[in-house]
């Protein structure tokens, strides 16, 4: 069975700092893989994912995505983060083939002023 | 753009009673979901449907939980005889023609049981 381990439970941030949410996941097969964001009270909004083909990804609001297969990693960058990018992520595994994504904890990232 | 409906946003009921909740997923989807996210906690899978029966579901999902889709559009949880430790904000999600895992959620349906 799959799993995913978020490193940070918080990660606080200065406003145009960069930041990195980390992530690792354990697999026997091979995997697809996700990011979400989750804002207060709302559902959960992906907002990358690699399927296969390179393995830097980028998704919406500026983040990007590095699939490193030998550290089973999937960690989360942006370069320089804004207040509204508070909010909690959530990092997501899916066996190829398979019926069941798995969550990670998630890593609140509270961006300060 | 196309969503993920659910409804109720909130029920509260009482310890012993039945709940179904409901759920309009993107409408050529062919994968649903539901995951629920007991406060402060993380997304627990319950389980995935698939071409009208279950495709996989977790220990969560005992007997006292079910899934339907009665009308081919609407896809629903009900929960036979609730307990406490079933109050949680409740996600349906569904994918789209090719199982990727790629999950569009709804907005949830916070249960509480007291």
């Amino acid at each position: 069975a799959q799993s995913v381990t978020q490193l940070d439970s918080q990660v606080p941030v200065f406003e145009e700092a960069p930041v990195e949410l980390r992530c690792n996941y354990s697999s026997s097969v091979s995997v697809y893989l996700f990011w979400y964001v989750q804002y207060p009270n709302q559902g959960l909004q992906l907002l990358l994912k690699y399927l296969s083909g390179s393995t830097l990804v980028k998704g919406i609001n500026g983040f990007e995505a590095e699939f490193n297969k030998s550290q089973t990693s999937f960690h989360l960058r942006k370069p320089s983060v804004h207040i509204s990018d508070t909010a909690e992520y959530f990092c997501a595994v899916i066996n190829t083939g398979g019926f069941k994504t798995i969550f990670g904890a998630g890593t609140r990232l509270f961006v300060k002023a | 753009e196309p969503e993920v409906t659910q409804t109720p946003s909130h029920q509260v009921t009482q310890m012993g009673q039945e709940v179904i909740l409901r759920c309009v997923p993107i409408s050529n989807h062919l994968y649903f979901y539901w995951y629920r996210q007991i406060l402060g906690q993380k997304v627990e899978f319950l389980v995935s449907f698939y071409n009208n029966e279950i495709s996989e579901k977790s220990e969560i999902f005992d007997d006292q939980f079910s899934v339907e889709r009665p009308d081919g559009s609407n896809f629903t949880l009900k929960i036979r005889s609730t307990k406490l430790e079933d109050s949680a904000m409740y996600f349906c999600a569904s994918s789209g023609m090719i199982n990727t895992g790629e999950l569009f959620f709804g907005e949830g349906s916070r249960l509480t049981v007291l």
